[in-house]
C-alpha cells in the first residue's frame, strides 16, 4: 500500500543537540511538507519542498533545517537552535501544482521531547 | 465554530444526532478546501473536499457546504458515532501550501 511514514514515533532531545525526523513517501508525490503542532493550535509550516534538491522556508523555519535528495524523502534536522522544539511534527506530501490543489496525506507524526 | 486561535473550540453531542463544525477561512483567493479528521497522536486524515466552483459537497455521511461571499466553511456529519470523536481541521489552499485553522474537538456521547 503507497503511504507516507514517519520515525521515530517519540523522540527525546537533550539541551543543545541536533536532532533528525525521518519522512518517506512511496505515493510518488513531488511535494513535501513539515508541519509542527502544538496543543490547542493548528499546523504551523516549518518547510516545503516541491521538486528534489529544492525547498523553500515556511513560517517558523528558525531552528531548523532541510535536505531533499531522493523524492521519496523529506528528513528535518531540528538544531539546538531551535528554543522551543517540543511538539508533534507531521510530514505531508501531495502532487504538485500552480497553487496547492491537491490534498495531502499526513504521516502519523513524530512526538518529539526535550529532556 | 473554528478559527485560527490560541483556544480549541469544542463540541459535544450525543450519539445519532448530527454535528455541525464551522470555519471561517481567510483568503477570498483560496479555491479548494479540505476537511481533516485527527485522532488522538495521529496525522489528519482527510474527509472531504471541495473547489469554489461548488457550495456543497456529499461523502458518506458527510457533507461540506461552503459560502464564499462570507468565506465560511461547515462540516457536517449525519449520525454521529464515538468514532467520530476527534479534531477536525478546516484547511484552505494559499500559493504554496494549504492553511489550516486550529480544529475543533468533537466529542460525541454515548
Amino acid at each position: 500500500d503507497g503511504g507516507i511514514t514517519q520515525s521515530p514515533k517519540y523522540l527525546f532531545r537533550k539541551e543543545g543537540q541536533n536532532v533528525t525526523l525521518s519522512c518517506e513517501q512511496n505515493l510518488n508525490h513531488d511535494a513535501m511538507y513539515w508541519y509542527r503542532q502544538d496543543p490547542g493550535q493548528g499546523l504551523r509550516l516549518i518547510y516545503y519542498s516541491q521538486i528534489v534538491n529544492d525547498f523553500q522556508k515556511g513560517d517558523i523555519a528558525e531552528g531548523y533545517s532541510v535536505s531533499r535528495e531522493k523524492k521519496e524523502s523529506f528528513p528535518l534536522t531540528v538544531t539546538s537552535a531551535q528554543k522551543n522544539p517540543t511538539a508533534f511534527y507531521l510530514c505531508a506530501s501531495s502532487r504538485a501544482g500552480a497553487r496547492a490543489n491537491y490534498g495531502y496525506t499526513f504521516g502519523s507524526g513524530t512526538r518529539l521531547t526535550v529532556v | 465554530g473554528e478559527s485560527v486561535g490560541l483556544h480549541l473550540p469544542t463540541l459535544s453531542v450525543q450519539e445519532g444526532d448530527n454535528s455541525i463544525i464551522n470555519c471561517a477561512y481567510s483568503n477570498s483567493a483560496s479555491d479548494y478546501f479540505i476537511w481533516y479528521k485527527q485522532e488522538s497522536g495521529k496525522g489528519p486524515q482527510f474527509i472531504i473536499d471541495i473547489r469554489s466552483n461548488m457550495d456543497k459537497r456529499q461523502g458518506q455521511r458527510v457533507t461540506v457546504l461552503l459560502n464564499k461571499t462570507v468565506k465560511h466553511l461547515s462540516l457536517q456529519i449525519a449520525a454521529t458515532q464515538p468514532g467520530d470523536s476527534a479534531v477536525y481541521f478546516c484547511a484552505e489552499n494559499g500559493d504554496n501550501d494549504m492553511r489550516f485553522g486550529a480544529g475543533t474537538r468533537l466529542t460525541v456521547k454515548p
